[in-house]
């Protein structure tokens, strides 16, 4: 049973451009939550989706948007990109209206702005 | 502003000996917290939970407790093992809120 799967798995960008990054839930999973770590940090809330739609978001700009898919998987977008947008972006899934709750893991994608 | 503090950014323990993780929160709007594990290269994988109605809570090698009045909670790993090392986030949120609150992590290094 195939976990948290998140592509890219590593990706180089310049300043101002734009970025898509994607994950599929765990099996059985509905809700998808977006982390940003820094390094030397913890995970940072983004936002949550559920339902297709955006349930909560964390102290993060209009920059970051996502969406789910009717299959579940969702994407992270950020625009115009800063050097302070790099991180690792983890994606999480869990089930239900819970899903801040026990939350399953990707490995990350892992963002460089150059 | 930090809500979850982990002020020991590393712990060196002997193989066998006891670790224990420790974690201090503000907001006392939390009332559940957990613990996650993360090897390098990996996502962070949940290891043991607790609701704020309870002040321990045990699951093998793993105990969590909590002093509330205290916002503070610790992990004990009893015995450690070479596969413990690792980094440790204790996490926390509430029921209003979809989102976990994470510390920066304790990187747990078991010594043999």
């Amino acid at each position: 049973d195939a976990g948290v799967t998140q592509s890219p798995t590593h990706l180089i960008k310049t300043r101002g451009q734009q970025v898509t990054l994607r994950c599929s839930p765990k099996s059985g999973h509905d809700t998808v939550s977006w982390y940003q770590q820094a390094l030397g940090q913890g995970p940072q809330f983004i936002f949550q989706y559920y339902e297709e739609e955006e349930r909560q978001r964390g102290n993060f700009p209009d920059r970051f948007s996502g969406h789910q898919f009717p299959n579940y998987s969702s994407e992270l977008n950020v625009n115009a990109l800063l050097l302070g947008d790099s991180a690792l972006y983890l994606c999480a899934s869990g089930q239900g209206n819970s899903g801040a709750n026990v939350l399953t893991f990707g490995a990350g994608s892992r963002l460089t702005v150059l | 502003d930090q809500q979850v503090k982990q002020n020991s950014p590393s712990l060196s323990v002997q193989e066998g000996r006891i670790s224990i993780l420790n974690c201090d929160y503000t907001n006392s709007m939390f009332d559940y917290f957990l613990w996650y594990k993360k090897y390098p290269a990996e996502g962070p994988t949940f290891l043991i939970s607790i609701s704020s109605i309870k002040d321990k809570n045990e699951d093998g090698r793993f105990t969590v407790f909590l002093n509330k009045s205290a916002k503070h909670l610790s992990l004990h790993i009893v015995p450690s093992q070479p596969g413990d090392s690792a980094v440790y986030f204790c996490a926390a949120g509430w029921g209003g809120a979809d989102g976990l609150t994470f510390g920066k992590g304790t990187h747990l290094i078991i010594q043999p």
